[in-house]
């Protein structure tokens, strides 16, 4: 079926580090790929996206290139703040059927002063 | 003006009782969905509706039925509540047939003692 894997967390990281959380997926058609980001205590919200193949979603710095031949949709910030801890998921979308969110596994990310 | 708006943010009942989450959005949407996030954070569909039509019901016990009384409105009902019912429920809508972000709710916390 279709899945999502994220690289396991938690992620600890000082201000102004390079990031990147690994995405990889599964699926069966051609699917829209996002990232969405969870602050403590709060709802999920989507942070980038990517249509198709070769695509770059960004947003806040963040960004993330839509690969077909590696199946990844890996998420890099060139510097990092505190106000970027959050739980990031990853998460797919088919064309095809019933629309719904298969979403990865969450990483935590903290970063520290 | 909250997009999607969940109540109560927070739960607290015994084994046994039956309780409800309503769930509404002033987004126009024609698709709205239920999702679970358990303790470690991983979040999964349960159901779909699209035009008060339920669309997914991804092997949810029969304990849980959700209600459309209008495509505005999701509301979730549980029977029986378990202790393994506890968890975080999101609420989430989307427009139908394009493949692009579900905005989601806040979340509901809720804890079966």
């Amino acid at each position: 079926g279709d899945s999502v894997t994220q690289m396991e967390g938690p992620v600890t990281l000082s201000e102004e580090a390079f990031l990147t959380i690994n995405c990889t997926y599964t699926a069966t058609g051609y699917p829209s790929l996002f990232w969405y980001v969870q602050y403590p205590g709060e709802g999920l919200q989507l942070l980038l996206k990517a249509t198709k193949a070769d695509d770059k979603g960004s947003n806040k710095g963040f960004e993330a290139t839509y690969r077909k031949e590696t199946t990844s949709f890996h998420l890099e910030k060139g510097s990092v703040q505190v106000s970027d801890s959050a739980v990031y998921f990853c998460a797919l979308s088919l064309i095809q059927g019933a629309q719904k969110l298969v979403f990865g596994q969450g990483t935590r990310l903290t970063i520290n002063p | 003006d909250t997009a999607v708006s969940q109540t109560p943010k927070y739960l607290v009942t015994q084994m046994g009782n039956d309780k409800s989450i309503k769930c509404e959005q002033n987004l126009g949407h024609d698709t709205m969905y239920w999702y679970k996030q358990d303790s470690k954070k991983f979040l999964k569909i349960m159901f779909s509706y699209n035009n008060k039509e339920l669309i997914i019901n991804e092997t949810v016990p029969n304990r849980f039925s959700p209600k459309s009384p209008d495509k505005a409105h999701l509301n979730l009902h549980i029977n029986s509540l378990e202790l393994g019912d506890s968890a975080v429920y999101f609420c989430a809508s989307s427009p139908t047939g394009v493949i692009t972000e579900a905005f989601f709710g806040q979340g509901t916390r809720l804890t079966v003692v």
